[in-house]
């Protein structure tokens, strides 16, 4: 199975911040990753597909890179609503594994 | 507006199957470019992708509950449905249906059922 490593597990930001959460995979897997926004008590809501494509009502303050094993989710301006946990995903190989999660909080 | 909900037991004994149904409304699971798709997430913890069907029935699980997993489509009723056999506690999670957009992300979820096991 393809290993998928985030960091920071946990962050701690302010409304305004620019925060960059990265995901490693432990081996290629090209472009096929997707992002992933989850709030307490909700199912997980898709934010970028393919590394770097905006999922449509998606706000265009998150933005995706990278491309092989290493990935990032950039949010330039936190808004209060975007504090959450996020979940990287690959769907290069089955199983389609998951990252273990950043939790975003407010500082 | 596409949407999908998961109906099932709450609460399954330990040895016995969960079984849950996702049905699709406001569109057809019979379509090339996606996939039906099951992912659990254990109370605090993460998500676990355990497996999913396109309409022609190919199915996809993950090796870590292959041999307990059935995952199974009926088009007629635009429904999924999950099988897990021989569940123990920690089968305990909030079970979520979605449609996966081929290798590009699940982009339509249900909300979660929660299914607990428990004598």
């Amino acid at each position: 199975d393809i290993q998928l490593t985030q960091s920071p597990s946990f962050l701690s930001a302010s409304v305004g911040d620019r925060v960059t959460i990265t995901c490693r995979a432990s081996q290629g897997i090209s472009n096929y990753l997707a992002w992933y926004q989850q709030k307490p008590g909700k199912a997980p809501q898709l934010l970028i597909y393919a590394a770097s494509t905006l999922q449509s009502g998606v706000p265009s303050r998150f933005s995706g890179s990278g491309s092989g094993t290493e990935f990032t989710l950039t949010i330039s301006s936190l808004q209060p609503e975007d504090f959450a946990t996020f979940y990287c995903q690959q769907l290069n190989s089955y199983p389609y594994t998951f990252g273990q999660g950043t939790k975003l909080e407010i500082k | 507006q596409l949407q999908l909900q998961e109906s099932g037991p709450g609460l399954v004994k330990p040895s016995e199957t969960l079984s849950l149904t996702c049905t699709v409304s406001g569109g057809s699971i019979s379509s090339t470019s996606y996939y039906c798709g099951w992912i659990r997430q254990p109370p605090g913890k993460g998500l676990e992708w355990i497996g999913s069907i396109y309409y022609s029935g190919s199915t996809y699980y993950n090796p870590s509950l292959k041999s307990r997993v059935t995952i199974s489509v009926d088009t007629s009723k635009n429904q999924f449905s999950l099988k897990l056999s021989s569940v123990t506690a920690a089968d305990t999670a909030v079970y979520y249906c979605a449609r996966q957009h081929r290798q590009l992300g699940h982009d339509y979820w249900g909300q979660g059922t929660l299914v607990t096991v428990s004598s």
